[in-house]
């Protein structure tokens, strides 16, 4: 099973920033936070991972608690390419482990 | 980043019959790849993991008779719907994680576009 909870959906307007919550209250010491997203009828696309420290990259930035419970994926600026269904995930088993799905948030961006 | 391909991206079979699906890794070498389903308005499931040169592994209640995955070098695993039948429709993504080697000590894990069987 995921071990993350997230809304089911979200609605974000073109250009404003977009903030993705996840929750993941079971997370081990050594599990880290992956982010992809998926557009409709394609594969899943990486965006950012993080174990403790707060992450940024070019697409995103990943804000992770002290306590490390919860974490936040932040578009700074949403388009409306940004659209899709976004995944938070907790990888079970370090670096080697499977990556398990749970049902994202669908984030719908308007103009 | 890093590029997998999945051939064809959309098959139409009738029911009975067996189809074979390509999973590449274009530019880097794969130790693990990944086979998962997506049903319509479903989150992804895993099917199973492979190892090069080795069998796959199954997740539970995924008949590894019916679907028969080969992964024969770092560049290429192939997954066969075997006797496909219409609940056996869906959208099938393989994923491919890089070699230590090439890739960062985080062990990335790529997506292909997908692969859509429809079975009559």
């Amino acid at each position: 099973d995921a071990k993350t909870t997230q809304p089911t959906s979200m609605d974000c307007a073109e250009g404003r920033a977009a903030n993705l919550p996840c929750n993941h209250s079971t997370i081990s010491g050594n599990e880290y936070v992956y982010w992809y997203r998926q557009i409709h009828s394609q594969g899943p696309q990486y965006i950012i991972h993080g174990l403790k420290n707060n992450e940024t990259n070019e697409m995103a930035s990943l804000i992770i608690t002290e306590d490390r419970k919860s974490s936040t994926l932040i578009l700074p600026h949403a388009t409306l390419r940004d659209t899709a269904v976004y995944y938070c995930i907790v990888r079970v088993g370090g670096s080697q482990g499977n990556l398990i799905f749970g049902k994202g948030t669908k984030l719908s961006v308007k103009p | 980043g890093a590029v997998v391909s999945q051939h064809p991206s959309r098959v139409i079979c009738k029911s009975g019959t067996s189809v074979k699906i390509e999973c590449r890794s274009l530019d880097f070498q794969a130790t693990t790849m990944f086979w998962y389903r997506q049903f319509p308005k479903q989150s992804l499931m895993l099917m199973a993991t492979s190892n090069e040169g080795s069998k796959a592994t199954y997740e539970q209640g995924v008949e590894k008779d019916k679907f028969l995955i080969n992964h024969a070098s770092l560049t290429l695993s192939t997954l066969t719907v075997t006797s496909a039948h219409p609940e056996d429709s869906s959208f099938y993504i393989c994923s491919a994680r890089a070699h230590s080697v090439l890739a960062n000590s985080y062990n990335e894990q790529f997506f292909g576009p997908g692969t859509r069987l429809t079975v009559l």
